[in-house]
């Protein structure tokens, strides 16, 4: 596609409640990153994906929050038993190596999740 | 680890007047480094980069950014601000190739009329 797309664009779940984020890439990216941005912060990173294997889960804040990217595109980004701590903007980013871009990441529009 | 210290939280400024926004980074290896902005309901978009050679970067809509090696910083500039430059405005770093960003906490621009 034209660039990275997120589904759904909203979503509010109640505490306690598992939720799954999807990420589609630009096509042909092989890279696959997720960041959370909370209200007045820059983006924190949560895990990155090179193909079909995390590459850096190192931003994972703990075991409740799981990804896959199971074909080496599409990714999904799992939590369970949503805490409200978790209300934030997830964003996901994809790069490639090719041409003069050099592994630079281009953002989707995100996912606003609110845990009530 | 990586760290992007963004001076300015809040920067306001009229129609015309020169923009100048800091940024400095702590990381001791090669560095890339980006300025991407957040217009208001949009998404993040790359504004400008910088992974080698010249150290004045340009990017789109008449910005550009100097990396000063020696004072870890990556500033931002435009001469001339217009009332559709209001937005966020966020510096970040990544250790090269394939790795993940860390950001600053951002700047919001508001250009008045």
């Amino acid at each position: 596609g034209a660039g990275v797309s997120q589904t759904p664009s909203n979503k509010v779940t109640e505490k306690g409640k598992y939720v799954e984020l999807r990420c589609d890439p630009i096509s042909g990216h092989t890279a696959l990153y997720w960041y959370r941005q909370s209200l007045g912060q820059g983006p924190e990173f949560l895990i990155y994906f090179q193909g079909t294997g995390a590459a850096d889960d190192s931003g994972l804040p703990n075991d409740r929050f799981f990804a896959v990217r199971p074909e080496g595109s599409v990714s999904t980004l799992k939590i369970q038993r949503t805490e409200r701590g978790d209300s934030a903007v997830y964003l996901c980013a994809s790069s490639s190596s090719s041409g003069t871009g050099g592994w630079t990441q281009y953002f989707g529009p995100g996912t606003r999740l609110t845990v009530l | 680890a990586q760290s992007v210290s963004q001076h300015n939280h809040h920067v306001i400024l009229s129609e015309a007047a020169s923009l100048e926004l800091g940024c400095n980074y702590s990381y001791g290896g090669t560095v890339n480094l980006f300025w991407y902005v957040q217009y208001p309901g949009q998404h993040l978009q790359l504004l400008l980069k910088y992974f080698s050679g010249d150290p004045l970067v340009k990017g789109i809509k008449g910005f550009e950014a100097e990396f000063i090696k020696s004072k870890f910083s990556f500033n931002l500039r435009k001469p001339s601000v217009q009332w559709s430059d209001t937005a966020e405005y966020f510096c970040a770093v990544n250790a090269g190739t394939a790795s993940k960003l860390t950001f600053g906490t951002g700047t919001r621009l508001q250009v008045t009329l």
